[in-house]
C-alpha cells in the first residue's frame, strides 16, 4: 500500500455531473496538495492545505471545490466541468508546509475524462 | 510561473548506456529535486540536492548542481528497461515547489 491513496483511479463524467476525487495519506503528514497534469504542460498546483486550512488557491475555477476534513483526507469536488478539465489529478502530501526540504509524496493519480 | 525547464524533452538510448538530463531554472533556490513518473502514475521522489551542494549520488543516479549557471543535471548510469519514464526537476524556494515539463526517457532493448 502506498503512503498516499487516491480514488477513483479513473473517472468519466459528463459536463453536468457532480463527482468527487478522494485522497488519503497514511504518512502522518500535515500538508496536502492537489495538482493537475495535462499533456505537454508542467504540473499545475491547484490547492494547498496545511493542518486542514487552505493556504493556497492558484486561481482555480470554482467548478473545482476542495475539502480537507482532517490532515489525512483531501477531496476535490467536481461539478459542471469542461472537456479541457480532462487530465490526471494528483494528490500529494508533505510532512510540513515548506519545511526543510519540501519533498512531496504523490498518490497514483485520478485520470479524469470529461465528455 | 514555470521555474525548472528540462532538456531534452525526449531521449531514447540503448539499454546499458548512460542517460543525462538537464534542468535550468530562473531564480535562486533552497534545493532542487528530481522526480520520476511512470506512464499515467504518480511521481516518485528520486533525489534532492541542496543549494550549497554541487554533486550527489544515489545508487545509479548522479545529480549535479551549478547555482552560478542555475542548472542541474541528472545522470542515470547503466540504464535499464525499467528506467523508461518521465523525469521532472522541481525547484524549492519560499515553501513553494515548482515542476518543469519533464524529460521522457525511453530505454531501447
Amino acid at each position: 500500500e502506498t503512503g498516499v491513496t487516491q480514488t477513483p483511479r479513473h473517472l468519466v463524467m459528463g459536463m453536468t455531473n457532480k463527482k468527487s476525487l478522494k485522497c488519503e495519506q497514511h504518512l502522518g503528514h500535515n500538508a496536502m496538495y492537489w495538482y493537475k497534469q495535462s499533456a505537454k504542460k508542467p504540473l499545475e498546483l491547484m490547492f494547498v492545505y496545511n493542518f486542514k486550512e487552505q493556504t493556497e488557491n492558484n486561481s482555480v475555477p470554482s467548478r473545482f471545490s476542495p475539502e480537507c476534513p482532517n490532515s489525512s483526507h483531501l477531496f476535490l469536488h467536481l461539478h459542471t466541468l469542461q472537456p479541457e478539465d480532462s487530465a490526471l489529478y494528483l494528490c500529494a502530501s508533505s510532512q510540513f508546509l515548506g519545511g526543510d526540504t519540501g519533498e512531496l509524496f504523490f498518490g497514483e493519480g485520478s485520470r479524469l475524462t470529461v465528455l | 510561473s514555470q521555474q525548472g525547464e528540462e532538456d531534452p524533452q525526449a531521449l531514447s538510448i540503448q539499454e546499458g548506456e548512460n542517460a543525462t538530463m538537464n534542468c535550468s531554472y530562473k531564480t535562486s533556490i533552497n534545493n532542487l529535486q528530481w522526480y520520476r513518473q511512470n506512464s499515467g502514475r504518480g511521481l516518485v521522489h528520486l533525489i534532492l540536492i541542496r543549494s550549497n551542494e554541487r554533486e550527489k549520488h544515489s545508487g545509479r543516479l548522479r545529480v549535479t548542481l551549478d547555482t552560478s549557471k542555475k542548472s542541474s543535471s541528472l545522470l542515470i548510469t547503466a540504464s535499464r528497461a525499467a528506467d523508461t519514464a518521465s523525469y521532472f526537476c522541481a525547484t524549492y524556494r519560499d515553501d513553494k515547489i515548482i515542476f518543469g515539463k519533464g524529460t521522457r526517457l525511453h530505454i531501447l532493448p
